[in-house]
């Protein structure tokens, strides 16, 4: 049983570059989760998908965008990169809407130049 | 504002001893409280679920407390081991479906041999 997949594992970009990062969630889950989290930080709180919407949002600007598709994989894209972006960004999945157990995938770590 | 309190400064204790970790919170009404494990460079690792109405929840080694008229959960580790040195974070989720994990920042245990 597959858990949580990200990619890439690590990623470097510069400064007003776009990036695309891609989860895949555990077997028989059907939402997920991002979240940022920077160094010596708790995770933050991005975005929710479901059911190929976005039903909740973080306090990110619109920079961050995403991306839900039918097989339940998800995409995280950030346009104009900032030094501040520079941190590990992690992938939740769950089943449903509910207060279930969120499985992380190992995250995917951006370098931000 | 809504705050997540753990113990920024690391846990250091001896191999075999208790560890207690703190969890309080402000300006917040959960109804779920987890329990984290999360090691360097990796994803957090779901531990424990806690009910506002539940007191306490124990597995194996682990025993987690919740009082919603401190505002706190402590987190227990009983008979601690090298292997459970990492950093534990807490996360709070209100009884809305669809709510967002808030997490703590987390604090690190360092059981020494």
């Amino acid at each position: 049983d597959a858990g949580v997949t990200q990619s890439p594992t690590h990623l470097i970009k510069t400064r007003g570059q776009q990036v695309t990062l891609r989860c895949s969630p555990k077997s028989g889950h059907d939402t997920v989760s991002w979240y940022q989290q920077a160094l010596g930080q708790g995770p933050q709180f991005i975005f929710q998908y479901y059911e190929e919407e976005e039903r909740q949002r973080g306090n990110f600007p619109d920079r961050f965008s995403g991306h839900q598709f039918p097989n339940y994989s998800s995409e995280l894209n950030v346009n104009a990169l900032l030094l501040g972006d520079s941190a590990l960004y992690l992938c939740a999945s769950s089943l449903g809407l509910g207060p279930d157990t969120q499985y992380f995938g190992p995250g995917t770590r951006l370098t931000v130049l | 504002s809504q705050k997540i309190e753990q113990n920024s400064e690391a846990l250091n204790i001896q191999e075999g001893k208790t560890a207690t970790l703190t969890c309080n919170y402000t300006n917040y009404s959960p109804a779920y409280l987890q329990w984290y494990r999360q090691d360097p460079g990796r994803g957090p690792v779901f531990l424990l679920l806690i009910r506002e109405n539940e007191k306490e929840k124990r597995k194996e080694r682990l025993k987690v407390t919740f009082d919603t008229t401190l505002k706190q959960s402590l987190f227990h580790i009983t008979a601690s081991q090298p292997a459970d040195s990492a950093t534990y974070l807490c996360a709070l989720l209100k009884k809305s479906s669809g709510d967002k994990l808030t997490f703590g920042t987390g604090t690190r245990l360092a059981v020494r041999p």
